[in-house]
């Protein structure tokens, strides 16, 4: 088993619709949970980071956290053309000093 | 301009041969990584290093080298030990080991084998 699942996609949306990308993850005792957008071609970039149960919102993005259920997901409302990309979610170790990624969801919006 | 620097973009390397990638920050991050991105797939960590004059193993070192002579810089040397070793490699770096652990990364260098 993977320590951090994601289904690889693609995941098509409509412009302006909702999209939903989860993450599910095996250590019980992980902590933080991040959330990376990657362009084709390009390095990863931070979009959100969650560390407490619920939800995180930060413009069109909304994280949300259930550590009983081990999942974490990353919702985008109003999705954009220019959201299409890979989104990768990635795990902190109890440790603090390692992150595990997922192996990426790639999103597609159409227009 | 603060950030994460990785050299060469692109780097070809010969049978038999070892290359080395490297990552310059000047952000005065503590821990610095390298991880290895194959086509369609997500980032598996190579080699890491909380301080300067130390390093772990990662899941899959087999083939790999680094070092960690200075705050800034941590090279990785791709060795002919590795026999598949065609991917992208990111360099990342965080502020210290433990508390968020948020990584940041350079912009990849791209390997090939002639």
């Amino acid at each position: 088993q993977k320590e951090v699942e994601q289904n690889s996609g693609p995941l098509s949306v409509p412009e302006g619709a909702i999209a939903s990308l989860n993450c599910t993850y095996s250590d019980r005792g992980s902590q933080s949970f991040f959330w990376y957008r990657q362009y084709s071609g390009k390095s990863p970039e931070l979009i959100m980071f969650i560390y407490s149960n619920g939800d995180k919102e930060d413009g069109r993005f909304t994280a949300q956290l259930n550590k009983a259920s081990q999942y974490v997901s990353l919702l985008i409302r109003d999705s954009q053309p220019s959201d299409s990309a890979t989104y990768l979610c990635a795990v902190r170790n109890n440790a603090g000093n390692m992150l595990t990624f997922g192996g990426g969801t790639r999103l597609m919006v159409k227009p | 301009d603060g950030g994460i620097t990785q050299s060469p973009k692109y780097l070809f390397r010969k049978e038999g041969q070892n290359v080395t990638l490297s990552c310059e920050q000047n952000l005065n991050h503590d821990a610095m990584y390298w991880y290895r991105q194959d086509p369609g797939q997500g980032l598996r960590l190579i080699y890491y290093s909380q301080i300067v004059n130390d390093f772990q193993k990662g899941d899959i070192a087999e083939g790999y080298s680094v070092s960690r002579e200075k705050k800034e810089s941590f090279p990785l040397t791709v060795t002919s030990a590795q026999k598949n070793p065609t991917a992208f490699y990111l360099c990342a770096s965080s502020p210290r080991p433990g508390s968020m652990n948020i990584q940041y990364f350079g912009a990849g260098t791209r390997l090939s084998v002639l």
